[in-house]
């Protein structure tokens, strides 16, 4: 079965830099969720889309923007990068409605040096 | 707003044991309740949920969750751990009546099934 397919897998970036990741959502998932988990960390929301819309918002940074394309992929642009922002990025998906769970990807793990 | 709890850090349970692992939440509506379990470098794997209906809930890997309202409780179990089964485990809540649909994850419980 398809699953969420995000790219890269890891990406090192220099401080100040600027960073994009991808998502691939699995066909027919209409929702896409960003989460960052550092180490030893739970996941921590980012921000939701929902059909292209932007539907729910965490602790995203305003360095930080993201948005879901006509596809349905989704990006994560992330800009004057610090190193704090290394972590693993997780997007995930779901069908529509509340009562599906949400399947993640594999994650882009981020190392700003 | 809605929060999970998972008040222990680490699980320790000998292979063939029962495995039980806590969560609480909070909400102000009615919970949709969900499990996940973490692998070293690896994304989040659904293993169970929670929506309505019967309490008990079986999922995958012979894991199995009881919801308990009047506890706030989503506590997951397996009757006989494996080795496998080491791993991280993230409760996670959404709660029905909220704006938005985002999931709220626990700090996570890690699970060491010794041979």
């Amino acid at each position: 079965a398809a699953g969420v397919i995000q790219s890269p897998r890891h990406l090192i970036k220099e401080k100040r830099e600027t960073a994009t990741l991808k998502c691939y959502p699995i066909p027919r998932h209409d929702t896409v969720y960003w989460y960052q988990q550092g180490p030893g960390q739970d996941p921590q929301f980012l921000i939701s889309f929902y059909e292209k819309m932007q539907s729910d918002k965490g602790s995203i940074p305003d360095r930080f923007s993201a948005q879901q394309f006509s596809d349905y992929h989704s990006e994560l642009n992330m800009s004057s990068l610090e190193l704090g922002d290394s972590a693993l990025y997780f997007c995930a998906s779901s069908a529509q409605g509340r009562a599906t769970e949400a399947f993640f990807g594999q994650g882009t793990r981020l190392t700003v040096v | 707003a809605q929060s999970v709890a998972q008040p222990e850090d680490q699980v320790n349970v000998a292979e063939g044991n029962p495995l039980t692992v806590k969560c609480t939440y909070s909400v102000s509506g009615n919970p949709y309740l969900f499990w996940y379990v973490q692998y070293p470098n690896r994304g989040l794997q659904f293993l169970l949920k929670y929506i309505t209906g019967d309490n008990l809930v079986k999922g995958s890997y012979g894991f199995e969750a009881e919801f308990n309202k009047s506890q706030t409780s989503f506590h997951l179990k397996k009757p006989s751990a494996l080795v496998s089964d080491s791993a991280l485990y993230f409760c996670a809540v959404r709660d029905i009546k909220a704006a938005g649909n985002k999931l709220t994850f626990g700090g996570g419980t890690r699970v060491l099934v010794k041979p």
